[in-house]
């Protein structure tokens, strides 16, 4: 248990629908995180927000679509996406300036 | 970000010591060297990080290179919950904000019982 938790843990979904994944911390930090990681392939870090404000977008489609509505919450919501976006959806947090990041479980997408 | 390498996989026995050696040649000056592990089927956690000196912390130990060019992290006696992947991440802590990670492939760590 970090004190990261990311509901669904595991999600299946159309190219057609929409969903949002959703992270939660618990540990008073100010910098939240989303990560993909496909398999074979390294984490890829996708998004990064600083005291709610996005500071990093790491070239990613704009099917994907952050949401920070606070420094606890983080969301990525996801419409029409592509069966080579399943993936594990990684959500971490940090205090600011520091490098020790805390991450949740993760959520399982599968995009048939 | 400095760019690291590491051995795809390795192998130890159980209650062993472990050396998980990383090399980053290009290391600048105010790059700390962050090692994270992601155990099956979870998201990673931080091991220790450290500068110039070796560090130690209840999970590992991390021993740097005289001139940072490498660095090892120590595993005193592996068990078995210590079969993971390992990562090693160069990161300049001096700038500021959120601090992103940029991790590689990593090594697979399997313990052998």
């Amino acid at each position: 248990e970090t004190g990261v938790t990311q509901t669904p843990r595991h999600l299946v979904m159309g190219m057609t629908n929409k969903k949002s994944l959703k992270c939660e911390q618990h540990l008073g930090h100010n910098a939240m995180y989303w990560y993909k990681q496909s398999a074979k392939k390294p984490l890829e870090l996708m998004f990064v927000y600083n005291f709610k404000e996005q500071t990093e977008n790491n070239s990613v489609p704009s099917r994907f679509s952050p949401e920070c509505p606070n420094s606890s919450h983080l969301f990525l919501h996801l419409h029409t996406l592509q069966p080579e976006d399943s993936a594990l959806y990684l959500c971490a947090s940090s205090r600011e300036g520091s490098s020790e990041q805390y991450f949740g479980p993760g959520t399982r997408l599968t995009v048939t | 970000d400095a760019k690291t390498t590491q051995p795809n996989s390795m192998e130890s026995n159980e209650e062993e010591p472990v050396h998980l050696p990383c090399n980053h040649s290009t290391i600048s000056g105010t790059d700390y060297i962050h090692w994270y592990r992601q155990l099956p089927s979870q998201g990673p956690e931080y091991v220790i990080h450290g500068l110039t000196s070796n560090v130690n912390n209840r999970m590992a130990s991390l021993a740097i290179a005289e001139d940072r060019k490498s660095s090892t992290l120590i595993l005193h006696r592996a068990t078995l919950r210590d079969a993971a992947v390992y990562y090693c991440i160069l990161r300049d802590l001096d700038e500021t904000g959120a601090n992103n990670l940029f991790f590689g492939t990593g090594t697979r760590l399997t313990v052998i019982p």
